[in-house]
């Protein structure tokens, strides 16, 4: 099975800050990742797709990277509707998920 | 719009039983995979089970393989998620989700049922 790890669990950050998630798979996935956030008592919400391809409707500031087992998330100027937990996701063998990062109000 | 309302849940012993369901609208739903993932409570997120749209292929999570049965009509656009031999760990909400194609990232999510194994 391949194990996905995201770091950190928990980034503390202010409006306007660039924040970066990191998700580091245990074998190599390709490009065969998504991001996804959620909110509290929400259903999650994907942003990114195929690592670096924006979904439909997700503002520009939420951009992916990586290829391999080394990805990231960046946001560029951290919204307020932007505080929540990100998931990242692999989808080239079955699915898995990392644990998670919650980004809260510094 | 797409929409999926999932169903079902409740409260069940350990060892029981429960089905839930999902009803999809606002998209062909027999051109597309379904997925069921789950989230503990305050926990993070663990895919359990996907269906593809002829329902011919099935894949389930280690967790849940031999307990679990997912299925789909097509003629009435439901998801289901058969849940045998409940534990406690099973305790969760449950989301059904749409698979983009080809068989890649969930791209639409419903709104969960909480499930709840406990005496």
């Amino acid at each position: 099975d391949i194990q996905m790890t995201q770091s950190p669990s928990t980034l503390s950050a202010s409006v306007g800050d660039r924040v970066t998630i990191t998700c580091r798979a245990s074998q190599s996935i390709s490009s065969w990742l998504a991001w996804y956030q959620q909110k509290p008592g929400k259903a999650p919400k994907l942003l990114i797709y195929k690592a670096s391809s924006l979904e439909s409707g997700v503002p520009s500031r939420f951009s992916g990277s990586g290829s391999g087992t080394e990805f990231s998330l960046t946001i560029s100027s951290l919204q307020p509707d932007d505080f929540a937990t990100y998931y990242c996701q692999q989808y080239n063998s079955y699915w898995t998920f990392g644990q998670g990062t919650k980004v809260e109000v510094k | 719009e797409v929409q999926l309302l999932e169903s079902g849940g409740g409260l069940v012993q350990p060892g029981g039983s429960l089905r839930l369901s999902c009803a999809a609208s606002g998209f062909t739903f027999d051109n597309y995979a379904m997925s069921w993932v789950r989230q503990a409570p305050g926990k993070g997120l663990e895919w359990v089970s996907t269906i593809s749209a002829t329902g011919i292929s099935i894949y389930y999570a280690g967790s849940v393989k031999g307990r679990f049965t997912i299925s789909r009509d097509n003629s009435k656009n439901t998801l289901f998620l058969q849940m045998n031999s409940l534990r406690a760990e099973d305790t969760a909400v449950y989301y059904c989700a749409k698979v983009a194609p080809p068989l890649a990232a969930l791209d639409f999510w419903g709104q969960g049922t909480l499930v709840t194994v406990s005496s």
